[in-house]
């Protein structure tokens, strides 16, 4: 059974720095990743998609990378601003993709500071 | 903006009682999910469908049961609800043309008292 685990659980910044969220799984038969970030009392929001052949995907500030055969994500944010401060999900979808669901990780709630 | 609205955005509800949860997309995309969010828990997928009178079960599928006759709308039923459906219900969709991105609802908060 895919677990997928993100670390840290709860992270607080100064506004202005530059932050790396982790994200790892455990069975590397992926067919993609998906970073979403919630907000209080919202639904998520997709941030960035990677596909398993992929290595990286960069979407303005955000910049995520994957290493499949380890079993690992980064999500970086640069110049963190207080903006960004929410809780921030990592899922990934079995390798066969089609219909199958997303297993999701717990999420880094992140607070940046002014 | 993936056109999706789940309705009721909230509801309480007591012990026993039937509760339908429906989440409603405008374009016509053939993956359907529910999950549920709990404190310490994550999201977690309860069924999911792949198309009109096609669903499965997800990982916490005990106690609910979905439909889908039409592409736009998948229901979510509980027949009897108990205090630990109480939870926050998010419908996604997949759109096969973005590579399976998968986008969700604003959830739909349903308190079983």
């Amino acid at each position: 059974k895919q677990e997928v685990t993100q670390i840290p659980a709860a992270l607080s910044v100064p506004e202005g720095e530059n932050l790396v969220l982790n994200c790892s799984f455990t069975d590397s038969a992926i067919y993609n990743l998906q970073w979403f970030r919630q907000d209080p009392g919202k639904g998520l929001t997709s941030l960035l998609l990677i596909q398993s052949s992929q290595r990286e995907q960069t979407s303005g500030r955000l910049n995520a990378s994957l290493d499949k055969s380890s079993g690992r994500s980064t999500l970086y944010i640069a110049a963190s601003q207080p903006g960004d401060s929410a809780t921030y999900l990592c899922a990934v979808r079995p390798g066969r993709g089609g219909a199958d669901g997303l297993t999701f990780g717990k999420g880094t709630h992140l607070i940046i500071q002014p | 903006d993936a056109g999706i609205t789940q309705s009721p955005r909230h509801k309480v509800t007591e012990t026993g009682t039937p509760v339908t949860l429906r989440c409603h997309q405008t374009e016509n995309h053939r993956y359907m999910y529910w999950y549920r969010q709990d404190p310490g828990h994550g999201l977690r997928l309860i069924h999911y469908s792949y198309g009109v009178k096609d669903t499965d079960k997800g990982e916490v599928s005990d106690g609910y049961s979905v439909s889908r006759s039409k592409t736009e709308d998948f229901l979510l039923t509980l027949e009897s609800a108990t205090s630990s459906q109480t939870s926050v219900y998010f419908c996604a969709i997949s759109q096969e043309g973005r590579a399976g991105e998968l986008f969700f609802g604003e959830g739909s908060r349903l308190t079983v008292l």
